[in-house]
């Protein structure tokens, strides 16, 4: 059963816009919310990451967004770069949980010059 | 962070045989974190890794299969048994300390 469901899949932004994926849960025991970053042959590394107690947190041109009460959140790229071109993924993960994380099902960014 | 060495990056091995993948952390953790993450596809966790104890396996993964060790706070290994051609994938380690969880960069395994 899939516990967090990410969108869009693929996402085509031009160089300077702004980038969004969203993404939703079922759990709500989750209690931390990352992103990742994935670049081909790497493995994922953490973007931003955000916990229930706030509703926004940012760290320079990406933004999380938290909405507790729909059980959504979601990423903002602000002045989307060629070089934010990669593989992003969501994930949630409660920490009664042994720590599990879930992964979304991950959004292709192309960012074009 | 955390830096997780993982190796090998990648193998070609022959279908009915079995790889051992090792993953070392540059520092001492307790909870460690075995993923799949098929072509194009999202992660999945295999299991999860405690020192001193039994790993605990996610629905559809079972020990005969992919049988994993911890025999320290910094080093964990798992092992992909009796391949056939649907392992082929990419295997993440993670771990899980004060700054989240941190992967390794993976290991890509093609079985022919």
């Amino acid at each position: 059963q899939q516990q967090v469901k990410q969108s869009p899949q693929s996402l085509i932004v031009q160089k300077g816009g702004i980038s969004i994926i969203n993404c939703a849960y079922e759990n709500t025991a989750f209690d931390y919310f990352p992103w990742y970053q994935q670049f081909p042959g790497k493995g994922p590394a953490l973007l931003i990451a955000i916990r229930p107690d706030v509703s926004e947190k940012k760290e320079g041109r990406f933004t999380i967004s938290f909405n507790k009460s729909a059980k959504q959140f979601s990423l903002h790229i602000m002045d989307s770069q060629p070089g934010d071109s990669a593989t992003y993924f969501c994930a949630a993960s409660d920490s009664g949980g042994y720590n599990k994380l879930i992964f979304g099902a991950g959004t292709r960014l192309a960012v074009h010059p | 962070s955390a830096v997780i060495s993982q190796k090998p990056s990648r193998d070609i091995c022959q279908r009915g045989t079995s790889l051992t993948i090792q993953c070392q952390v540059d520092s001492q953790v307790t909870m460690m974190f075995w993923y799949r993450q098929q072509p194009g596809q999202s992660l999945t966790l295999i299991a999860t890794a405690n020192q001193g104890s039994e790993a605990t396996y996610e629905s559809g993964f079972v020990i005969d299969k992919f049988p994993i060790s911890r025999p320290n706070l910094t080093f964990s290994t798992l092992t992909v048994s009796n391949m056939s051609p649907e392992d082929s994938s990419i295997y993440l380690c993670s771990d899980y300390g004060a700054d989240g969880y941190t992967f390794g960069s993976g290991t890509r395994l093609t079985v022919v």
